[in-house]
């Protein structure tokens, strides 16, 4: 099992840029999350979904969109970049929502 | 909403020393406590859970306890060795399954 894996590793973007942030995941979990980490804040969530088809807000929603059409992908898209958006953006999936979550590697983003 | 406060945000034990994480949530719906432990570049890995139907869990030198009253948990770490060092989070979970995190400890074990 490949596990959780994020695409691409590193991107650097120019604000106003969209662009699409992908996360798949071959275990058949029910449960897929984005987090952003920035220094000194932790892990927040952006946006999770419960099974597909259904997708719910996080805590920093604002800025970006989710879909999830299939039990294995779950990408993330940023609209129009902005620097605030520079971070490390992890993907990740459990069995249900009060179960381990087994992160991706990671999606190191800069926005200029 | 939902919070998680966790603290210190950093500490530093002698090799050998024991080492505590400290949590506290605000959700009295909340159901499930995991830590994750992450190295320098590395993805979150959980090292340790426990559930709101217990107080205590151990797990060789790692434990964590439960205090539903007072709504905090603790990570216990005992004869910290140079490789326990990382940042250390917290996390908890209810019913509307936003995974909730705190902010992270950076411990350092000094040899």
């Amino acid at each position: 099992n490949a596990g959780v894996t994020q695409t691409p590793k590193f991107q650097v973007l120019k604000t106003g840029q969209s662009m699409t942030l992908q996360c798949a995941q071959d275990m058949n979990h029910e449960y897929m999350s984005w987090y952003r980490q920035d220094p000194g804040m932790g892990l927040r969530l952006i946006h999770y979904s419960v099974g597909a088809g259904i997708t719910d807000q996080g805590e920093v929603p604002n800025g970006y969109n989710v879909s999830r059409s299939t039990t294995e992908d779950f990408p993330l898209r940023l609209l129009s970049a902005a620097p605030s958006q520079t971070s490390v953006y992890f993907c990740a999936s459990s069995t249900t929502g009060t179960d381990t979550q087994y992160f991706g590697p990671g999606t190191r983003l800069t926005v200029l | 909403g939902e919070n998680v406060e966790q603290h210190p945000s950093t500490l530093s034990v002698q090799e050998g020393d024991s080492a505590v994480i400290k949590c506290t949530y605000s959700d009295s719906a909340s159901n499930y406590f995991p830590w994750y432990k992450q190295e320098l570049g590395k993805r979150p890995q959980l090292i340790i859970d426990i559930r709101s139907n217990v107080g205590e869990k151990k797990d060789q030198r790692i434990a964590v306890t439960l205090n539903k009253t007072a709504k905090h948990f603790s990570l216990h770490i005992t004869e910290t060795q140079p490789e326990d060092s990382a940042v250390y989070f917290c996390a908890c979970t209810s019913g509307t399954y936003k995974y909730i995190f705190g902010t992270g400890t950076r411990l350092k074990v000094l040899a």
